[in-house]
C-alpha cells in the first residue's frame, strides 16, 4: 500500500535559519505529493503541490521538488521566521485509485527568535 | 467566504455516552470527508460522504462509528458508546467535486477535540 515517511520532529531552529524537512513515500505508479500545514489548534492547510516527476511547488518562500528517481518531496525554506512554527504534513494523492490522501506523521517545527 | 466549519471544538464524554460531531463544508462543496489524527500521529481516513450518499467508509472502525450528510444540514460522525482510545482530534474535509482529480486539494476545518473521561 502507499505511505509517507516524514523525518521525525520536532525540529528547533533559530529565526532566519535554513530548513529542510524530508519527506519519502512508497507508491505504485505517479502519484501527485502534497505538503500540508497546521498551526496549533487549527485545521490542515494546503503549502504546496506537485503532481509529476521534477515538478517544484512553492508557496510562501517554502519549496519542494518531487524527484521521482528518490521518491522524495523534501521541504524546505531559505530563511524561517517565528510564524512558521507549526506542524507540517507531507500526503500523496494516488492516481487511478480511491484518490484519498495518505499523510504522513507530521513534522512540528519550533522557530525560536 | 466561510470555510469549513466543524463543531463543537472541544467535546468531552465519559466512556459509554454518544459523541456527535458536525461539520458544515465549504459553500458550494457537495464532497465531505472526516479523518481522526491520534497525538503524535498523521491524519488516518474515515470516511467520504457526498450529499445522502456514503462513497468510502474503509477507514471506519466497523463497530460504534457511523457517518451521514443528509441532503440538508451539517456532516455528522456519530461515536456510540465511546471508550477512551477514542480521544483524538477529528476533521472534517471537503471539497466541490469528488476525487477523481489527483491533483485537487481538499479545504479542512479547525477540528473536533473529543476527550473521553
Amino acid at each position: 500500500g502507499n505511505s509517507v515517511t516524514q523525518m521525525e520532529g520536532p525540529v528547533t531552529l533559530s529565526e532566519e535559519a535554513f530548513l529542510t524537512i524530508n519527506c519519502t513515500y512508497t507508491a505504485t505508479g505517479y502519484p501527485s505529493l502534497f505538503w500540508y500545514v497546521q498551526y496549533p489548534g487549527e485545521g490542515l492547510q494546503l503549502l504546496l503541490k506537485a503532481t509529476k516527476a521534477d515538478d517544484k511547488g512553492s508557496n510562501k518562500g517554502f519549496e519542494a521538488t518531487y524527484r521521482k528517481e528518490t521518491t522524495s518531496f523534501h521541504l524546505e525554506k531559505g530563511s524561517v521566521q517565528v510564524s512558521d512554527s507549526a506542524v507540517y504534513f507531507c500526503a500523496l494523492i494516488q492516481s487511478g485509485g480511491s484518490y484519498i490522501p495518505t499523510f504522513g506523521r507530521g513534522t512540528s517545527l519550533i522557530v525560536h527568535p | 467566504n466561510a470555510g469549513v466549519m466543524q463543531n463543537p471544538r472541544h467535546l468531552v464524554r465519559r466512556r459509554g455516552q454518544e459523541a456527535r460531531l458536525r461539520c458544515s463544508p465549504m459553500k458550494g462543496h457537495s464532497h465531505v470527508y472526516w479523518y481522526r489524527q491520534l497525538p503524535e500521529e498523521g491524519l488516518k481516513f474515515m470516511v467520504y460522504l457526498q450529499k445522502e450518499n456514503i462513497i468510502d467508509e474503509s477507514g471506519m472502525p466497523k463497530e460504534r462509528f457511523s457517518a451521514e450528510f443528509p441532503k440538508e444540514g451539517p456532516s455528522i460522525l456519530r461515536i456510540q458508546q465511546v471508550v477512551r482510545g477514542d480521544s483524538a482530534a477529528y476533521f472534517c474535509a471537503s471539497s466541490p467535486y469528488g476525487l477523481s482529480n489527483s491533483n485537487q486539494p481538499q479545504h479542512f476545518g479547525d477540528g473536533t477535540r473529543l476527550s473521553i473521561l
